[in-house]
């Protein structure tokens, strides 16, 4: 079955450590990344986002994230995590030769950060 | 613009119960969707609709309905609600009929069914 695996479920970082949250995802094809946050008592907000060109994809906040289509990876950075940054962070892909309506959530890895 | 609203923000149920889960957008927003959030799972869609009088299932429709008889408005109804339910609701709202588009998510529906 086509889906998005977070490996990363829970993260523990010090302040200016770097960060890589791993995301793959099974669908063959054109596919569709995002990578949202949840912030503690927030809505989920949009941190980046890869629908085709450069692999190398910058968001917000200093993340950045890299789509290796060989590997079926969309795998998410920072290179120096702040306190600010502790959240839940979901990798999504909408694969549009499979459907072009949904979007699939993987199940999120939880990041905190300790000053 | 107050974007993606929800009501309730809580709400408790005891078993066999029905309720509905509002969802209204003031963004003229072609893309409405719902999405339950579990420990350890992740957020699974439920339903969605890419425009008025348009609805289809997600991953996990069983136990809810939906319709969509206005662009605003993207109510979640639970006919008869089970502990297995129990969950925190997102409702989801993007500018196209298509789910390309940034998603942007109202402020969540935790629900509690003893």
């Amino acid at each position: 079955a086509q889906s998005v695996s977070q490996h990363n479920h829970h993260v523990i970082l010090s302040e200016a450590a770097s960060l890589e949250l791993g995301c793959n995802y099974s669908y063959g094809g054109t596919v569709n990344l995002f990578w949202y946050v949840q912030y503690p008592g927030q809505h989920l907000q949009l941190l980046l986002k890869y629908f085709s060109g450069d692999p190398l994809v910058k968001g917000i906040k200093g993340f950045e994230a890299e789509f290796i289509k060989s590997k079926f990876s969309f795998n998410l950075r920072k290179p120096s995590v702040q306190w600010s940054d502790t959240a839940e962070y979901f990798c999504a892909v909408n694969a549009p030769f499979y459907n072009t309506d949904k979007l699939i959530f993987g199940t999120g890895t939880r990041l905190q950060v300790f000053p | 613009n107050a974007g993606v609203t929800q009501t309730p923000k809580f709400q408790v149920l005891k078993t066999g119960q029905s309720m509905t889960l509002q969802c209204a957008q003031d963004m003229n927003h072609e893309y409405m969707s719902w999405y339950r959030q579990d420990p350890g799972m992740g957020l699974r869609l439920i339903h969605y609709s890419v425009g008025a009088g348009i609805t289809d299932q997600g991953e996990v429709p069983n136990g809810y309905n939906v319709s969509r008889s206005t662009t605003e408005d993207f109510p979640l109804r639970l006919l008869s609600a089970a502990p297995s339910q129990t969950s925190v609701y997102f409702c989801a709202s993007s500018p196209t009929g298509q789910v390309t588009y940034e998603q942007y998510f109202g402020p969540g529906t935790r629900l509690t069914v003893t």
